[in-house]
């Protein structure tokens, strides 16, 4: 499968609790975005990455949130601290640059949180 | 303001029936997209547009650039079309979504 990959899929933890999720993005795409999603909303954009630069965060990306892109390949999103307002779905998606082909974004199945 | 407009949040329809779902954006687009996301989260592109129509099986998009509207159309719908259906646009380099139809195509 060459899609968009996330690890774990579900997680469960208890509040206060720090967790770290994974994101594998289509090997030839080089932006790598990450967006929460709550019930009965959209996405909401969290951050991205070009290659391993972290070129944008959203306001929604309290200081207990950090993404890193180590090697321009796969990311990984880490809360500490969690708290109940956190559960939510952590969908990945990556794309190429404009010029290089469409500019679409390809998700990744999400990892559900759930902190109680 | 970045927002993204969807009507209706809810759609229940007789298979077979023609729907359409609207979107509607307020601020000059790169792209105007369609998405569909299946129980479980996973959300798969449909279009992207930028102007004028597209068609795919039995899906068609269209978007008036003027009147900042788009809309997504099915055509013989089918108890599998039932997901949410979500309008985005891209400006820069961000995606801003809307929250989503819920369609659910009854047999």
């Amino acid at each position: 499968d060459t899609g968009v990959s996330q690890d774990p899929r579900h997680k469960i933890t208890k509040r206060g609790q720090n967790v770290t999720f994974r994101c594998d993005p289509i090997s030839e795409h080089n932006r790598l975005y990450w967006y929460r999603q709550t019930l009965g909303q959209g996405p909401e954009f969290l951050t991205y990455f070009q290659n391993e630069a972290q070129l944008e965060k959203s306001r929604l990306l309290s200081d207990r949130f950090s993404a890193e892109r180590p090697k321009g390949s796969f990311s990984t999103l880490e809360i500490q601290r969690t708290e109940q307002g956190d559960s939510a779905m952590y969908l990945c998606a990556s794309s190429s640059l404009p010029g290089q082909g469409p500019y679409e974004q390809y998700f990744g199945p999400g990892t559900r949180l759930t902190v109680t | 303001k970045n927002e993204v407009e969807q009507s209706p949040q809810n759609l229940t329809a007789q298979e077979g029936e023609f729907i359409t779902i609207n979107c509607s954006y307020s601020v000059g687009i790169s792209a105007l997209h369609w998405l569909q996301q299946h129980p479980g989260g996973g959300i798969v592109s449909l279009f992207m547009l930028s102007s004028g129509k597209k068609k795919h099986g039995r899906l068609i998009a269209t978007i008036n650039i003027q009147e900042k509207h788009s809309s997504l159309h099915i055509t013989a719908s089918h108890p599998r079309d039932s997901a949410v259906y979500i309008c985005a646009r891209t400006t820069g380099n961000q995606f801003y979504f809307g929250t989503g139809t819920s369609l659910t195509v009854i047999p």
